[in-house]
């Protein structure tokens, strides 16, 4: 069974950062490409960032690159977002997402990130 | 920057059928964006229902479909349940790694 179990997220202050973990589980983690996809209070989905299974090559959506890194470790089937320079409107939950056939294929419960003085 | 469209909120009267569309603020939608589809209930994780235009995911109903009808991609949902009313999102892959999703439509079943 396919597990993508989030963790990291809390209350953060504006300019602070944050890393988000997502341990994967039942599928072979090093063979797929991962997203982080966010979801602001009462707003659609916005993907982040993608990296890909092979080489890691790493996109990233206009409103977060460099400030947002996406990575991760085989060895733990773990992906990770660092997030710097926080702000208001970074304030989501973030789903972390498994990529197959082209689409989002599995997603996790979501991390909820508050960014707030 | 590209837009992906999706109409804000549809009713469907149950047992019917509806078709949800998925387009772009500048250009027609094609097989080539990959286009997927998503459904959301209040508190939940999404849940797909359709990658690659038509395949639908594992587990997904036979009434849930997708297509291309003109510009747009399309969800359509035949003999409508009260289960279904939820929020569906259309994602397309632009290209060079990018993703972007829909605004999503509120589908309401009454």
């Amino acid at each position: 069974e396919v597990q993508l179990l989030e963790s990291g997220g809390t209350l953060v202050q504006p300019g602070g950062s944050l890393r988000l973990s997502c341990a994967a589980s039942g599928f072979t983690f090093s063979s797929h490409a991962m997203s982080w996809v966010r979801q602001a209070p009462e707003k659609g989905l916005e993907w982040v960032t993608i990296i890909s299974a092979r080489d890691e090559t790493t996109h990233y959506a206009d409103s977060v690159k460099g400030r947002f890194t996406i990575s991760r470790d085989t060895s733990k089937n773990t992906l990770y977002l660092q997030m710097n320079s926080l702000r208001a409107e970074d304030t989501a939950v973030y789903y972390c997402a498994k990529h197959a056939n082209w689409a989002f294929d599995f997603w996790g419960q979501g991390a909820l990130v508050t960014v707030s003085s | 920057q590209t837009v992906v469209t999706q109409e804000a909120s549809f009713s469907v009267s149950p047992g019917g059928t509806v078709t949800l569309t998925c387009g772009l603020s500048s250009g027609s939608v094609s097989t080539a964006y990959c286009p997927s589809w998503y459904q959301q209930t209040p508190g939940q994780s999404p849940r797909t229902l359709i990658h690659s235009t038509d395949t639908r995911s594992s587990g997904v109903p036979v009434r849930f479909s997708g297509s291309i009808l003109g510009n747009k991609a399309a969800l359509t949902i035949t003999g409508a349940q009260a289960d279904d009313e939820s929020v569906y999102f259309c994602a397309l892959y632009m290209g060079s790694g990018i993703w972007v999703f829909g605004g999503g439509t509120k589908l309401t079943v009454l």
